[in-house]
């Protein structure tokens, strides 16, 4: 099992583009997530999906949208990257909606720079 | 604004030693804890959850919560260099989850 799969790995955009950011999860998990982290201040929650076809905003979803295309998927994308959008993006994934215990499981996260 | 709050360290022990890590939290309604380790440039792994007051105990690692005090800890016992990593404390409510900043731990030989 692959458990949660993001990709790309790394990105490097300049400010203005957009992209989308790929995350899928072979668990039959309900709930998938999309955090941020930067140094020094641990995981931000940006969106999460409790189920498929419904999203959520977490603490800090400006400049971002989701897309939960199926069970498996969730997508992230930024639609004009901005430098202070630089950091580690990590997708995880819980079968909370089932058990109630919000264990997550993450992906390996990837790394975009805005120049 | 609920707020997850760790001691960011570092913290220094010696091999073999016990190491505590501690974590308060500002939400009263908040129903589960978790502590995760991130290894440098790699992604949070999970190493104890807890629900309920009292601790936990799983091998070298025990968790600890008072939901009164809003307090959670982690100790590891007899710990090794490969227990060195930031480790993450999450207090989780209704299918949201916060994160404290991580407290970086070095586990000297």
């Amino acid at each position: 099992n692959a458990g949660v799969t993001q990709t790309p790995k790394f990105q490097v955009l300049k400010t203005g583009q957009s992209m989308t950011l790929q995350c899928a999860q072979d668990m039959n998990h309900n709930s998938m997530y999309w955090y941020r982290q930067d140094p020094g201040m641990g995981l931000r929650l940006i969106y999460y999906s409790a189920s498929e076809g419904t999203t959520d905003k977490g603490e800090v979803p400006n400049g971002y949208n989701v897309s939960r295309l199926n069970k498996r998927e969730f997508s992230l994308r930024l639609e004009s990257a901005a430098p202070s959008q630089t950091s580690v993006y990590f997708c995880a994934s819980s079968d909370f909606s089932r058990t109630a215990k919000n264990i997550q499981y993450f992906g390996a996260g990837t790394r975009l720079s805005v120049l | 604004q609920k707020e997850v709050e760790q001691n960011s360290g570092p913290l220094s022990v010696p091999e073999g030693a016990i190491a505590s890590l501690n974590c308060t939290y500002s939400d009263r309604g908040s129903q589960s804890f978790f502590w995760y380790r991130q290894y440098s440039g790699k992604s949070p792994e999970l190493i104890m959850s807890i629900y309920s007051n009292g601790d936990k105990e799983d091998g070298r690692f025990t968790a600890q919560l008072n939901k009164a005090s809003q307090y959670v800890s982690l100790l590891i016992r007899d710990s090794q260099p490969s227990d060195s990593a930031t480790y993450l404390c999450a207090v989780g409510g209704n299918n949201d989850m916060r994160f404290g900043a991580g407290t970086r731990l070095t586990v000297k030989p």
